[in-house]
Parts: C-alpha cells; sequence; structure tokens
C-alpha cells in the first residue's frame, strides 16, 4: 500500500525568505500524481501544485515549486519570497493511477509566516 | 466558474442521532469524493462516487454511506453518531474517474455531543 510521510509537522519561515518542504511517499508504481495542497485557516483545501511521475521537469507555479526525485520517492515543495497570506497547513498527497483513483495524504506541516 | 459547496457548513448533533451533509461539485465534475479530517488522524478517504455508483471506498463503517445523484451531486449519511465522529468532512470533485486534480470544498464541520 502506498503511504505519504510529511515529517514536518511545524516549519517557520521569515517573510520573503525561502522555506521548503518535505514529503517522501512509498509505492511500487512506476506512474501516479503528487500534489501539494494548502489549507489556510478559512480550512479550505485549495492546489499549490501538481507533478506527474512520467515527467521528469519538476513543476512550477510562480513562486512555488517542486523538487521531485523518482528514484528517492520525494517530492519537495519550495516557496520563494514567503508571504504572510502563505501562512497554512501544507499537505502532500499521492494519487494512484492502480484504479483505486483516492488520494493519500501526508499528515501535513504547518508553516507559519514571521513578518 | 463556480467552485464545490457544500452544505451545512456547520452541525452539531447527538450520540445516537444521524446526519446527511450536501456537497455541490463544480460544473461538468462528475466525481466526488468524501474525507474525514481530525487533528489525529488527519484526512481519510470514505468513497468516491462516479455517475452515480460508487468506486471506491475507503475503511470505515457501515454507518457511513454516500449517493450521487444524476446532477452529480452528492451526499453524505452517518447513522448512530458517536462522539468520534466529530469532524470536518471535506467533499472533493474532479472532471473525470481517474487522475484529474481534485478540487476541494470549504467543508462542513460536525461536531457531536
Amino acid at each position: 500500500a502506498q503511504t505519504v510521510t510529511q515529517s514536518q509537522p511545524e516549519m517557520s519561515v521569515q517573510e520573503a525568505e525561502t522555506v521548503t518542504l518535505s514529503c517522501t511517499y512509498d509505492t511500487s508504481e512506476s506512474d501516479y500524481y503528487l500534489f501539494w495542497y494548502k489549507q489556510p485557516p478559512s480550512r479550505q483545501m485549495i492546489l499549490v501544485i501538481r507533478q506527474e511521475a512520467y515527467k521528469q521537469q519538476n513543476a512550477t507555479e510562480n513562486r512555488f515549486s517542486v523538487n521531485f526525485q523518482k528514484a528517492a520517492k520525494s517530492f519537495s515543495l519550495k516557496i520563494s519570497d514567503s508571504q504572510l497570506g502563505d501562512a497554512a497547513m501544507y499537505f502532500c498527497a499521492y494519487d494512484t493511477t492502480s484504479g483505486t483513483y483516492k488520494y493519500i495524504f501526508g499528515t501535513g506541516t504547518r508553516l507559519k509566516v514571521l513578518a | 466558474k463556480a467552485g464545490v459547496t457544500q452544505t451545512p457548513r456547520y452541525l452539531i448533533k447527538t450520540r445516537g442521532q444521524q446526519v446527511t451533509l450536501s456537497c455541490s461539485p463544480i460544473s461538468g465534475h462528475r466525481s466526488v469524493s468524501w474525507y474525514q479530517q481530525t487533528p489525529g488522524q488527519g484526512l481519510q478517504f470514505l468513497f468516491e462516487y462516479f455517475s452515480e455508483t460508487q468506486r471506491n471506498k475507503g475503511n470505515f463503517p457501515g454507518r457511513f454511506s454516500g449517493r450521487q445523484f444524476s446532477n452529480s451531486r452528492s451526499e453524505m449519511n452517518v447513522s448512530t453518531l458517536e462522539l468520534g465522529d466529530s469532524a470536518l468532512y471535506l467533499c472533493a470533485t474532479r472532471q473525470g474517474f481517474g487522475t484529474d486534480t481534485q478540487y476541494f470544498g470549504p467543508g462542513t464541520r460536525l461536531t457531536v455531543l
């Protein structure tokens, strides 16, 4: 069974600085999707970025980018030029292509942005 | 396009009662998934519906059930509520059944007293 691990329960970053959130996963599949979702205090889960495992190129969305290391089964999120609005819980998620089609979430990392 | 909507946003029930939560997907989305979020267990998958059929189910007791209507709206029902059912229930929708990106609703906060 697939698992997703986020080993950092909480991280802090100074406004305008860069922070990296870690995510590792375990799978025997070769094709899958990985996601980072953000959940601010308002509770709405918002998609931050998506990576398709068969793509070598790391996904980027404005200030958000990933470092996808398929062999190491690592999928970290880098937030550049951190803003106060980035403060939230960040969840890493795995989506299998094997037919079960359900997200497997990590336990989340709470990001605090310090002014 | 309007986002995923969930009603009600807050619910307070007592043990033994039953509850029904509703999720309206983004227009054109035919798949609806439900998740339970608690501080202790994190986000756990309940079930997914596509074209009015349950396609996947998580490891939850039979007290948790759902259904999907022809307009893709979905309801989730929990019978004989227990204190441990207190949670944020999130609905997520996507266009098809498969590896499309899921978009989440704001959630329903259920408190069981």
